[in-house]
């Protein structure tokens, strides 16, 4: 089976601009999840989508946007860049099952650098 | 509000002895506590996970420990081996969230076994 995927895996914007990062699944996944990971702020929660549905969301500003289509596949947004938004994009998939164990199978993440 | 801490950001140790990574928590809520394990350039992978009902569980050369009045766990390797070396996130869940994907992550301890 293929583990998360997630593209593109690095990404250089300036700031003002917006990026979409996308995240591929493992087959049979339905919940998607995207983390924030920057130094010495660990790996912080974006959002989580189940079934086309937001069904959980962290304390990041509204630029920040995701969605998820009907093949489970997951893209974020985030809109207006500031030099902050530059970290490791980390996306997880899971089934309700291994969810009720709070196990997630992590991509390798897209860095996105913020000029 | 960092509700999960990792006060150590790196640790070294040689082959063979144990490892104690710490993890302190403030959130009386949380009753769930795992650990995850990241290689540079892979995404984390689940090592091992405690409920709060327990103090200890235990897996291979892994153990966590809990002390819930301290609001407190620990992950200790033994023994220790070069393959351990990477980055050691500790998370944490509440079982009022239902299923999700939502974890709450301490920024990391790196930690890198000697031989």
């Amino acid at each position: 089976k293929a583990g998360v995927t997630q593209t593109p895996r690095y990404l250089i914007k300036t700031r003002g601009q917006q990026v979409t990062l996308s995240c591929s699944p493992i087959s049979g996944h339905r919940s998607v999840s995207w983390y924030q990971q920057t130094p010495g702020q660990g790996l912080q929660f974006l959002f989580e989508y189940f079934s086309e549905t937001q069904r959980n969301k962290g304390n990041f500003p509204g630029r920040f946007s995701g969605r998820q289509f009907s093949n489970s596949r997951s893209e974020m947004n985030v809109s207006t860049l500031e030099l902050g938004d530059s970290a490791l994009y980390l996306c997880a998939s899971s089934t309700d099952r291994a969810l009720a164990k709070n196990i997630q199978y992590f991509g390798a993440g897209t860095r996105l650098s913020v000029l | 509000d960092q509700q999960v801490k990792q006060n150590s950001p790196s640790l070294s140790v040689q082959e063979g002895r144990i490892s104690i990574l710490n993890c302190d928590y403030t959130n009386s809520m949380f009753d769930y506590f795992l650990w995850y394990k990241k290689y540079p350039a892979e995404g984390p992978t689940f090592l091992i996970s405690i409920s709060s009902i327990k103090d200890k569980n235990e897996d291979g050369r892994f153990t966590v420990f809990l002390n819930k009045s301290a609001k407190h766990l620990s992950l200790h390797i033994v023994p220790s081996q070069p393959g351990d070396s990477a980055v050691y996130f500790c998370a944490a869940s509440a079982v009022d969230w239902g299923n999700t994907g939502k974890l709450i992550f301490g920024q990391g301890t790196t930690l890198q076994v000697k031989p």
